[in-house]
Parts: structure tokens; C-alpha cells; sequence
């Protein structure tokens, strides 16, 4: 299995502009989690997935964040508007009920807005 | 999820054992000690996890006292590559919310 795939890996956008992260879950994974990292925060979970409904969406900062899983293969994180404030590490996970709470991470997308 | 608690950083040897602590007084019967490690710039990877008993494979050993208010992660021949933070959380594992903390930075030198 390829593992969870992220992209893009890199972004680089100006302040205003939408911003759309993607990410693949491992197939037959159950779960799918969006967290964000950065220096000052470390690692926050925004929103996470079960069986492509959202379960939990306390740690979205607010309204310009938006997540969505149309299917159990895909799923993406908008920012409507972006701001610098939001530049940070984007990470996606994904696992299956029957692990626990073994989560697989990608690679993240790395999203500076200037 | 019951708050854990690390220490901030950490050295060891290269070919030593490297052995993390973790404070987790107030778990309930029903949550698991889970551990992860973040390598610089890449994704967290999933280590090990226990409930009572001591658990091994082949990344790790996880020790957990009797009472359960403690846990140590022993990495038994470290590695330059094992540098990371390391995360220690307690969850039920029931397919809720992983939280992370702030972990303990490993640094593995020559």
C-alpha cells in the first residue's frame, strides 16, 4: 500500500486567495483525521472522520475552514479566505476501527500564506 | 483523554538504551497507553501501545508499572535515526480523538 497520500506538498499562496489541501486515505481504513502543526501550537487535531462522517469539528479555527469526504478514498481541508496565520503543517491520518487508535500520517503539506 | 505528562528533551548514546518516561496518574481502567514518535518534517509514526501488560515488537518495548500511573517506552539499541519527538497519550482506543501533547525531544549522538 502506497500509505496515505497527501497533496500538494508544498503551497505557497497570498493572503485572500482559497487554499484546497487533498489527501487518500490507506484503503479500507475507516477513520480519516486532519490535524495542523505548528511551532507554537504543535500538533492540533481539526476535524476528524468516521465512515466519511464528521465526527468531530471542534478544533476548526473558524468558519474559512472547511473539510469534507465525499467518498471513503478522498477527502479535503478548504481555507476561504487564507491568512498568514494559517501557515503551518497540514497533516491527514487515517486508520481502522478494529486498530485502535493506530493512526498511518502522510507526509503533510507544508502551506505558507503571504 | 487522561493528561500525560513528559519530560521536555532527552540524550542518549548512540547503541544505548534510550528509556522515556511518562506520567499518566489519573488514567482510567479503560484507556491505553499509546506512543508515537514525529522524525523532523515527516508525519507521526505509531510505535507501540499497552493496557496493563508490558508489550514488545520490533520498534520498542512499552513497561508499564502495576498501578498504571507510569509507563516507559525503551528503544534498546538507539540509533542516530531514532532523534524525534516522542508522544505519550492515554485513550480509550474506541475510535475516538487522538490528542497529542508536546512530546519529549530524543536526541541520539555519536
Amino acid at each position: 500500500d502506497a500509505g496515505v497520500i497527501q497533496s500538494p506538498r508544498h503551497e505557497v499562496t497570498e493572503m485572500g486567495q482559497e487554499v484546497t489541501l487533498r489527501c487518500k486515505p490507506i484503503s479500507g481504513h475507516n477513520s480519516l483525521f486532519w490535524y495542523r502543526q505548528t511551532m507554537m501550537r504543535g500538533l492540533e487535531l481539526l476535524i476528524y472522520f468516521n465512515n466519511n462522517v464528521p465526527i468531530d469539528d471542534s478544533g476548526m479555527p473558524e468558519d474559512r475552514f472547511s473539510a469534507k469526504m465525499p467518498n471513503a478514498s478522498f477527502s479535503t481541508l478548504k481555507i476561504q479566505p487564507s491568512e498568514p496565520r494559517d501557515s503551518a503543517v497540514y497533516f491527514c491520518a487515517s486508520r481502522q476501527f478494529t486498530s485502535g487508535e493506530k493512526l498511518f500520517f502522510g507526509s503533510g503539506t507544508q502551506l505558507s500564506v503571504l | 483523554d487522561a493528561k500525560t505528562t513528559q519530560p521536555p528533551s532527552m540524550d542518549c548514546a548512540e547503541g544505548r538504551a534510550a528509556n522515556l518516561p511518562c506520567n499518566h496518574s489519573t488514567i482510567s481502567g479503560n484507556e491505553y497507553v499509546y506512543w508515537y514518535r514525529q522524525i523532523h518534517s515527516q508525519g507521526p509514526q505509531y510505535i507501540i501501545h499497552g493496557l496493563k501488560n508490558n508489550e514488545t515488537n520490533e520498534m520498542a518495548s512499552l513497561i508499564i508499572t502495576e498501578d498504571r500511573k507510569s509507563s516507559t517506552l525503551i528503544l534498546p539499541h538507539a540509533t542516530l535515526r531514532d532523534t524525534a519527538v516522542y508522544y505519550c497519550i492515554a485513550n480509550t482506543g474506541t475510535a475516538s480523538k487522538l490528542t497529542f501533547g508536546t512530546g519529549t525531544r530524543l536526541q541520539v549522538t555519536l
